[in-house]
């Protein structure tokens, strides 16, 4: 039974358009996130939702909307969709004890913007 | 901010030889270190992790790594490289339980 699962596993869409990703974790964690990982791999974190709180926004465009319904669920919501949005998305959840714990991510969607 | 960076962008290994991938840290308290691992068209999965318990600490995979604050590093290590080795490899440091920071990530190849 997958612990994180995002879906859709792969988008491809064109410029202009609005897309969402899902993302769901059974691990009855109560922080969950969403990464992003650029074309060289980089990764980086965009929002972290405690729960169903949101914590951290790093300087995300407006374009890029999070919403988390209850806590075992944080979705992505992208306008207006651009071509340097083009990447993989990463959700992740954790259990927060100080900053000692980890984070368990989902598989990742491969967004491409055409 | 803390931060880690990730020294070698890619490290090359025959197989059976050791694995070495370095990481330095930077944090003015003590850091919480994490070993990731990502496998192609795959999520990240953890390998180990530094919690102030034991300097060196054991992963999964036969992978380990130590802890040195004297030379901020938490390298990580496994003796004998196998085929199923090669992937991608982040560092990665904690800050008050709600952020990740990563570092850019090392790829390692195999060579039969």
């Amino acid at each position: 039974d997958t612990a994180v699962s995002q879906t859709p596993k792969y988008l491809v869409t064109q410029m202009g358009n609005d897309k969402s990703i899902k993302c769901e974790q059974n691990l009855g964690h109560d922080t969950m996130y969403w990464y992003k990982q650029d074309s060289k791999k980089f990764l980086k974190i965009m929002f972290s939702y405690n729960n169903k709180e949101l914590i951290i926004n790093e300087t995300v465009p407006n374009r890029f909307s999070p919403k988390s319904p209850d806590k075992a669920h944080l979705n992505l919501h992208i306008n207006s969709l651009e071509l340097g949005d083009s990447a993989v998305y990463f959700c992740a959840s954790s259990q927060p004890q100080g900053a000692r714990t980890e984070a368990f991510f989902g598989q990742g969607t491969r967004l491409t913007v055409v | 901010a803390q931060s880690v960076t990730q020294l070698g962008s890619h490290v090359s290994v025959s197989e059976g030889a050791l694995v070495l991938l370095r990481c330095n840290y930077s944090s003015s308290v003590p850091p919480y270190l994490f070993w990731y691992v990502q496998y192609p068209n795959q999520g990240l999965q953890l390998l180990l992790k530094y919690t102030s318990a034991a300097t060196l600490v054991k992963g999964i995979n036969g992978f380990e790594a130590e802890f040195k604050k004297s030379e901020t590093s938490f390298h990580l290590t496994k003796p004998s490289a196998h085929m199923s080795d090669a992937a991608e490899y982040f560092c990665a440091v904690s800050e008050r339980g709600y952020k990740l920071s990563f570092g850019a990530g090392t790829t390692v190849t195999v060579r039969a």
